[in-house]
């Protein structure tokens, strides 16, 4: 098994550029969830969702959209990128509540 | 609004000594109680968890975890660090009866020699 895969693993845009990161996972978790790391923040939460079709807003949701048309993926989307959304981007997966959640190796992004 | 507060952004202890780092947690009707550590460059493991039962969890590495209803508090402690236990250790809760994972800010353990 793979675990969770994060595509592209770095990446660099300019502001106002739009883009995906790609988030798959091969262990059929129900669960998964997208968080933002910056120095002295911790992590925190952008979007979950608990199964294909549902998603929710987690801590930081502006300026990112999801979707989950399958179990496996769930895509994050960057509408209009800003120096602000420059992170470590990491998604992750559960296969229920309390079960502890698997991480990517994430993407370090960079908005100019 | 559910939230994690760790209140030690960064701990220096020497080798063979003992370590705390403090977790407080917002109280929910359900929530279940996580520490991670991330080791340099890398991604976020999986070091414990609370579900229920048993105040005290363990993990592998000698790590362990008192859950404290009454104060919310989830603190992490080792008797004897080792040096390779250097990392960062984020303290998270699910909430919601499941799938929102809300993490601490997170407190560096630096173990020197």
């Amino acid at each position: 098994n793979a675990g969770v895969t994060q595509t592209p693993k770095f990446q660099v845009l300019k502001t106002g550029q739009s883009m995906t990161l790609q988030c798959a996972q091969d262990m059929n978790h129900e669960y998964m969830s997208w968080y933002r790391q910056d120095p002295g923040m911790g992590l925190r939460l952008i979007h979950y969702s608990v199964g294909a079709g549902i998603t929710d807003q987690g801590e930081v949701p502006n300026g990112y959209n999801v979707s989950r048309s399958t179990t496996e993926d769930f895509p994050l989307r960057l509408l209009s990128a800003a120096p602000s959304q420059t992170s470590v981007y990491f998604c992750a997966s559960s296969p229920g509540a309390g079960r502890g959640y698997t991480f990517g190796s994430g993407t370090r992004l960079t908005v100019v | 609004a559910q939230s994690v507060t760790q209140l030690d952004s960064q701990v220096p202890v020497f080798e063979e000594a003992p370590v705390e780092l403090r977790c407080n947690y917002s109280s929910s009707v359900s929530v279940y109680l996580f520490w991670y550590v991330q080791y340099p460059n890398q991604g976020l493991q999986l070091l414990l968890k609370y579900l229920s039962g048993s105040t005290l969890v363990e993990s592998i590495n000698g790590f362990e975890a008192e859950f404290n209803k009454s104060q919310t508090s989830f603190h992490l402690r080792k008797p004897s660090v080792h040096i390779s236990d250097t990392a960062e250790y984020f303290c998270a809760g699910e909430y919601n009866q499941g799938g929102k994972l809300i993490f601490g800010q997170g407190t560096e353990l630096s173990v020197k020699p």
